[in-house]
C-alpha cells in the first residue's frame, strides 16, 4: 500500500530564499508522481508532473526531482515570493487506474 | 473550457438528511475520481469511474454511493448523512489512455457540514 510521508507539515521564509520541499513514498513502482498547490479554500492547482523515465521537471522557478530508488521527490522553489504562500502536495499514484495517493503537504508561508 | 465545476459549493445538512452532489467535466475525460479532505488525514479517495456506466471503490467508500450514467457527470450521494462525513469533497478527471503523462485535473470543492 502506498504512503506518502511530506516533510517539513510548515515552512516559513522571508521572500527570496531558495526552498526545498520533501516527499517520501513507499512503493516505488509508480510510473509518476504529481505535485499539487493549493490555495487556502481552494481546489488543487497542478504544479509538476514526472514521469518515471524523467529525474527532473521544471516550470518557470519550480523544479521537481524524482528518485524512485530512494522513494524520494523534492520540489525546489527558487526565489521564493509572498505569492507562493500556499500548501504544496505531492502525489503518486496508487495502481494503474489513475488514482493518487497524496501526502498531508507542506504549509509553505512566504514573509515580504 | 470550464474544465471540472461542482455544485454545490457549501451545504449544511443535519444528521440523517440525503444529499446529491455534482462533478461536472467539459474535458471529455473518461476516469473521474470523488477525494475527501480532512484535517490531519489529507485527500482520501472515495470512489472513482474509469468511464460511462462503471464505478468502483476507493479508500473510504462506507456511507457513499456514485453514479456515472453520463461521460461528463459524475454524482456522489449521501443517502444518510453522518457528522464524520463532514469535510471538503473534490471531484478531479484525467483523460484515460495517456493518464501515465496526464495530470489529474480538480474542482473547486464542496464543503459539507452534517450537524
Amino acid at each position: 500500500k502506498q504512503e506518502v510521508t511530506q516533510i517539513p507539515a510548515a515552512l516559513s521564509v522571508p521572500e527570496g530564499e531558495n526552498l526545498v520541499l520533501n516527499c517520501s513514498f513507499t512503493d516505488s513502482a509508480i510510473y509518476n508522481l504529481q505535485w499539487f498547490r493549493q490555495d487556502p479554500g481552494k481546489g488543487l492547482t497542478s504544479l509538476l508532473l514526472i514521469q518515471s523515465s524523467q529525474r527532473e521537471q521544471t516550470s518557470g522557478r519550480l523544479n521537481a526531482s524524482l528518485d524512485k530508488s530512494s522513494g524520494r521527490s523534492t520540489l525546489y522553489i527558487a526565489a521564493s515570493q509572498p505569492g507562493d504562500s500556499a500548501t504544496y502536495l505531492c502525489a503518486p499514484p496508487g495502481g494503474n487506474t489513475g488514482k493518487l495517493i497524496f501526502g498531508q503537504g507542506t504549509t509553505l508561508q512566504v514573509k515580504p | 473550457n470550464a474544465g471540472v465545476t461542482q455544485t454545490p459549493k457549501f451545504r449544511v445538512l443535519k444528521t440523517g438528511q440525503s444529499m446529491t452532489l455534482l462533478c461536472a467535466q467539459d474535458m471529455n475525460h473518461e476516469y473521474m475520481y470523488w477525494y475527501r479532505q480532512d484535517p490531519g488525514m489529507g485527500l482520501r479517495l472515495i470512489h472513482y469511474s474509469v468511464g460511462e456506466g462503471t464505478t468502483a471503490k476507493g479508500e473510504v467508500p462506507d456511507g457513499y454511493n456514485v453514479s456515472r450514467l453520463k461521460k461528463q457527470n459524475f454524482l456522489l450521494g449521501l443517502e444518510s448523512a453522518a457528522p464524520s462525513q463532514t469535510s471538503v469533497y473534490f471531484c478531479a478527471s484525467t483523460p484515460s489512455t495517456s493518464f501515465l503523462a496526464e495530470t489529474q485535473y480538480f474542482g473547486p470543492g464542496t464543503r459539507l457540514l452534517v450537524l
